[in-house]
Formats: structure tokens, C-alpha cells, sequence
């Protein structure tokens, strides 16, 4: 168990809709990271917080947003949904904002778009 | 900008032999290294890292990773493979200069066979 969890596990959705993903960091973990698992595109990062401010943005549609609140949980809005959208999505914590940092990974979150 | 090289998509493997997994990085001054296993439905996990210091980096569950700087590369190695090391496995890479992105491998899977 690595500290991180995330909520839902399985969300099924249709096309058009808007879903928000959630998710804590370990304890005493200030930057929380999002990527996207698929098939085809393998891992890919979306964006990091740290602290509450947005620090890096990765291949994030328009479509996608995040923040992160002064609790620290951190949450991925996704809007307009599409097909391609069906993936894994990970979020992750480490303790500084820089990449140098081992990440500690939740179980994911899989969205089914239909 | 940085990047990994997994060559092989799939290492098989029978139980009790050695396992190797490749890896070849790219980056701009010295890296940070990263080992990362994905077990089926779940997150990834930290294996070892490689910052500085001795070539030889050992980690968790019996993995160890050779940084070899002439060859660029940092192969994750288990002297006796396991059943329960079948896994998809992912190498990453970061700059250790500048606010630089981890960039991930696209990840090998390996299958130990009984």
C-alpha cells in the first residue's frame, strides 16, 4: 500500500459527460502528479501540484483540469468525454516538486466511456 | 528533453533463471534513474532508483540495477526470477539540472514461466 488513494476505482460514463476523479497523497506529500495509462499511448503525464499551485503541465487536453486544494487532495476534472478517453488514470505524490523524487502511485482510477 | 528506451516488449523467463530487463536512457547532463513495477490492476511501485555513486544500485525484492554511463544505460537484473515477478516493468530517467520532467519508458512486460 503506498499512502495514495484514489476514488472511483471503475467509473463508466458516456460520451459528452463530465466526471472528477479524486485523489489524497501521502501523508506529508505536498506535489501530487496525474497520468493517463492506455494501450496505445502508454504512460503519459498530464500535470503536477505542488502545494496547491499548478508546477508542469504534460499532454493535459483542453477538456482536462485539475487542482489542488489546501488539504492537499487534489482532483482531475474530465468534461466533454470521448471514446479515447477510456484509459487508466494515476495520480501520484512525492514529498518535494522536483521530478528527482520517487513517486508513490495510487491504484488507479479506470474510466470506461461509452 | 529526456527519454527511455525499453527495447524488448516482452522478457520471458523461466523460474529460477536469471532476469534482465533493458533500458537505455537520454539526457541532457546527469541523470536520476528510476525502476518501476506495475502489477496487474494495480499502481506503480518504486523498485530503486539510481542518483550517484556506486553502478550498482540494489532495491526492492531482490532487484538490482546496473548504471553503466559509457553504454547510457541502467538494466534492472534478479538473480532468480520468480512466478510473482511477472509484472510490467518501467524505466525512467530525469535531469538532475533544471525543473525537468521524469519521462517514463513504455514499459516491458515480463512473464516468468513455472
Amino acid at each position: 500500500d503506498s499512502g495514495v488513494t484514489q476514488t472511483p476505482k471503475h467509473l463508466i460514463t458516456a460520451t459528452g459527460q463530465r466526471v472528477t476523479l479524486r485523489c489524497s497523497p501521502r501523508s506529508g506529500d505536498l506535489s501530487v502528479y496525474w497520468y493517463q495509462q492506455s494501450l496505445d499511448q502508454g504512460l503519459q503525464f498530464l500535470i503536477q501540484y505542488y502545494n496547491g499551485e499548478e508546477r508542469a503541465k504534460g499532454n493535459i487536453l483542453e477538456r482536462f483540469s485539475a487542482q489542488q486544494f489546501p488539504d492537499l487532495h487534489s482532483e482531475l476534472n474530465l468534461s466533454s468525454l470521448e471514446l479515447g478517453d477510456s484509459a487508466l488514470y494515476f495520480c501520484a505524490s512525492s514529498f518535494r516538486d522536483r521530478d528527482t523524487n520517487e513517486q508513490f502511485f495510487g491504484p488507479g482510477t479506470r474510466l470506461t466511456v461509452l | 528533453a529526456q527519454s527511455v528506451a525499453q527495447p524488448e516488449d516482452q522478457v520471458n523467463v523461466a523460474e529460477g533463471n536469471p532476469l534482465t530487463v533493458k533500458c537505455t536512457y537520454s539526457v541532457s547532463g546527469n541523470p536520476y534513474l528510476f525502476w518501476y513495477v506495475q502489477y496487474p490492476n494495480r499502481g506503480l511501485q518504486f523498485l530503486l532508483k539510481y542518483i550517484t555513486g556506486d553502478n550498482l544500485v540494489k532495491g526492492s525484492y531482490g532487484f538490482e540495477a546496473e548504471f553503466n554511463k559509457s553504454q547510457t544505460s541502467f538494466h534492472l537484473k534478479k538473480p532468480s526470477a520468480l512466478v510473482s515477478d511477472s509484472a510490467l516493468y518501467f524505466c525512467a530517467v530525469v535531469s538532475y539540472y533544471g525543473n525537468n520532467r521524469l519521462a517514463f519508458g513504455k514499459g516491458n512486460q515480463v512473464v516468468v514461466i513455472p
